[in-house]
């Protein structure tokens, strides 16, 4: 499985509330990455990490921030969280494999925003 | 630009039923093809995987070749089980870039 886990798992907060969501590793992968899943979109890319404090945006990164201070945590931020972030949040690694990269992802964050 | 496109589903079969869910994609550059597999509740799994043209993947009983002549990557399986039932993504990525996804394809299989 990689060695990924994300807290919590399942929340439910209110709208303009900040919420932090966090992805730990225990193999010291260089990249990991948070995604979301909605119905009918698939997952798509909020931001990426590539070092500790190195990051970048994605697909659908308005309203969100990232931190990563340490190799195992990857940390995701709503600073006001909206109804529209209701979501399952997913975190991966990337581990190169024979000069391939490929991603395995955590078990998944459940996010309501009242 | 990159992207994915599924066939759109909710898939059902019957046991023992041959599966084909198709996947097609458009990539600038050579691009490396996946199908994640997530169970109810679950994460995404890595189901298998294929870095480049005419590589077969395969694992569990399921295939899916790397076609760049028809940008497909389509996957199957001969004989689906109960077990199988769950959403099938099919993903790309091109190197230096970020994994792409289809939008899923949900697959029921009954007994």
């Amino acid at each position: 499985d990689a060695g990924i886990t994300q807290s919590p798992r399942h929340k439910v907060t209110e709208t303009g509330t900040p919420v932090t969501l966090r992805c730990h590793q225990t193999e010291n992968h260089r990249y990991m990455y948070w995604y979301r899943q909605d119905p009918g979109h698939g997952l798509r890319l909020i931001h990426y990490s590539y070092g500790v404090k190195d990051t970048d945006k994605g697909e659908v990164s308005d309203g969100y921030s990232v931190s990563r201070s340490k190799t195992e945590d990857f940390l995701l931020t709503l600073e006001s969280a909206t109804s529209s972030q209701t979501s399952v949040y997913f975190c991966a690694i990337s581990e190169r494999t024979g000069g391939e990269d490929t991603q395995y992802f955590g078990p998944g964050t459940r996010l309501t925003v009242l | 630009g990159n992207s994915v496109t599924q066939m759109e589903g909710p898939v059902t079969l019957s046991e023992e039923a041959f599966l084909t869910i198709n996947c097609t994609y458009t990539a600038t550059g050579y691009p490396s093809l996946f199908w994640y597999v997530q169970y109810p509740g679950e994460g995404l799994q890595l189901l298998l995987k294929a870095t480049k043209a005419d590589d077969k993947g395969s694992n569990k009983g399921f295939e899916a070749t790397y076609r760049k002549e028809t940008t497909s990557f389509h996957l199957e399986k001969g004989s689906v089980q109960v077990s199988d039932s769950a959403v099938y993504f099919c993903a790309l990525r091109v190197k230096g870039t970020a994994l792409i996804f289809g939008k899923g394809t949900t697959l029921s299989v009954s007994s």
